[in-house]
């Protein structure tokens, strides 16, 4: 079964409002989760790397004001798309890495289009 | 630094002929190689992941993969591909916790 879930799936929204996704992991707890944007017919770009009790780390060139996140729990880290325009609609992707595991467990994405 | 280079974003094969999509890697630390299959509108799956021992790695659906480390290469195969084995593939390179994905290739299978 999923090891990891997102919320929404899919979300349409006016330009200007903010958007809030959730990636659950089902299986474990994780004090760390990392946060992906995928544009059509690219590869994942990481975007931040979401640590529980502590401001998450974004990658070079993303402005952590426009895409806030929040490590709520062990199992939970949200990200929210604020003021969103057209140019934020992409494939947002979560990942958790396991201890012990080198493997990361993606979440199904969600996809956000901004009108 | 780690990179992922994916030769061919695009790969046409017939059903029933052989698959094979290159990866190569540079890593400044031994790395872990990871081959995940997207399909449209979804998330990742992994089909198999290389760590250490054997360096032929057997994945699911039939793929496997072969990490020669003097060729820092990663190349994904299957003997027979199938309709359904249509989809993206990334090959991504882990040398901690961060991955590091390649642009992808984009596998068709023709009937």
């Amino acid at each position: 079964g999923a090891v990891v879930s997102q919320h929404p799936s899919w979300v349409i929204c006016k330009s200007g409002t903010s958007v809030k996704i959730e990636c659950r992991s089902l299986d474990f707890q994780a004090t760390t989760m990392f946060w992906y944007r995928q544009f059509p017919k690219q590869s994942l770009m990481l975007m931040a790397t979401s640590n529980e009790g502590s401001k998450a780390t974004y990658e070079q060139g993303v402005e952590k004001d426009k895409f806030l996140i929040n490590h709520a729990s062990l199992t939970l880290s949200t990200l929210t798309v604020t003021s969103a325009h057209p140019e934020d609609s992409s494939f947002y992707i979560c990942s958790v890495p396991r201890a012990g595991d080198e493997t990361q467990y993606f979440g199904p994405g969600t996809r956000l289009l901004v009108l | 630094a780690q990179s992922v280079t994916q030769l061919g974003s695009h790969v046409s094969v017939s059903e029933g002929a052989l698959v094979l999509l290159r990866c190569n890697y540079s890593s400044s630390v031994p790395p872990y190689l990871f081959w995940y299959v997207q399909y449209p509108n979804q998330g990742l799956q992994l089909l198999l992941k290389y760590t250490t021992g054997a360096t032929l790695v057997k994945g699911i659906n039939g793929f496997e993969a072969e990490f020669k480390k003097s060729e820092t290469s990663f190349h994904l195969t299957k003997p027979s591909a199938h309709m359904s084995d249509a989809a993206e593939y990334f090959c991504a390179v882990s040398p901690g916790n961060q991955f590091y994905f390649g642009t992808g290739t984009s596998l068709t299978v023709i009937p």
